[in-house]
């Protein structure tokens, strides 16, 4: 069975401290792994697709990498404004994704 | 491109009525699929559409009826309501393997 699981479950960081996400993930024949972000009462947001091991994306503070087991998100010089909770999620051999249970994370100023 | 939209944003149901929670895209995406998000449990599968005519179960579909008559439209029905449904619902679309995009959900409270 497709699995995916996130950790931490919640992340507190102070402005300006980096971090990293972790996803692992079991899934037949990956064809995605995708990052959203959530914030409160709304639907969430699309930030990367990885598709083969070795791929690295970015975008501002964010960097997405993903090896054969597991994906990071890592968090350069965090702002109050990235407080969300990011979601990872898998697509294998079925139209089905997968999605993990997040993790919340806190940036103080 | 208005994207995924779903009506309502809000609904309150008394236990036993039945309602029919709206979503489309205009993306002419061929995969649309609901979710239900709970504290704690993720974004959990409920029904899902390949394409206009075609739909299955996903991981939690008990209490749930979907159609797909058109590539757009995929409405979600609840027949009796019961307070376990209770819960935020999420639809969404894509295109393949590429990426989805979700609406900005309805949240449902069943008393």
């Amino acid at each position: 069975e497709d699995q995916v699981t996130q950790s931490p479950e919640a992340l507190r960081l102070q402005e300006g401290e980096s971090s990293s996400l972790n996803c692992s993930y079991t899934v037949s024949g990956l064809r995605g792994l995708f990052w959203y972000r959530q914030d409160p009462g709304k639907g969430p947001e699309f930030l990367f697709t990885l598709y083969s091991a070795g791929e690295e994306k970015e975008k501002e503070r964010l960097k997405a990498t993903l090896t054969k087991k597991e994906s990071f998100l890592h968090i350069t010089a965090p702002k109050p404004e990235d407080s969300a909770t990011y979601l990872c999620a898998a697509q294998g051999g079925s139209e089905k994704l997968v999605f993990g249970k997040g993790t919340k994370l806190t940036v103080n100023p | 491109n208005a994207g995924v939209t779903q009506t309502p944003k809000f609904q309150v149901l008394k236990t036993g009525q039945s309602m029919t929670l709206q979503c489309a895209q205009d993306m002419n995406h061929e995969y649309m699929s609901w979710y239900r998000q709970d504290p704690g449990m993720g974004l959990r599968l409920i029904h899902y559409s390949v394409g206009a005519g075609i739909t299955d179960q996903g991981e939690v579909p008990n209490g749930y009826n979907v159609s797909r008559s058109t590539t757009e439209d995929f409405p979600l029905r609840l027949l009796s309501a019961a307070p376990s449904q209770t819960s935020v619902y999420f639809c969404a679309s894509r295109s393949g393997a590429d990426t989805q995009y979700f609406g900005p959900g309805t949240r449902l409270t069943v008393l």
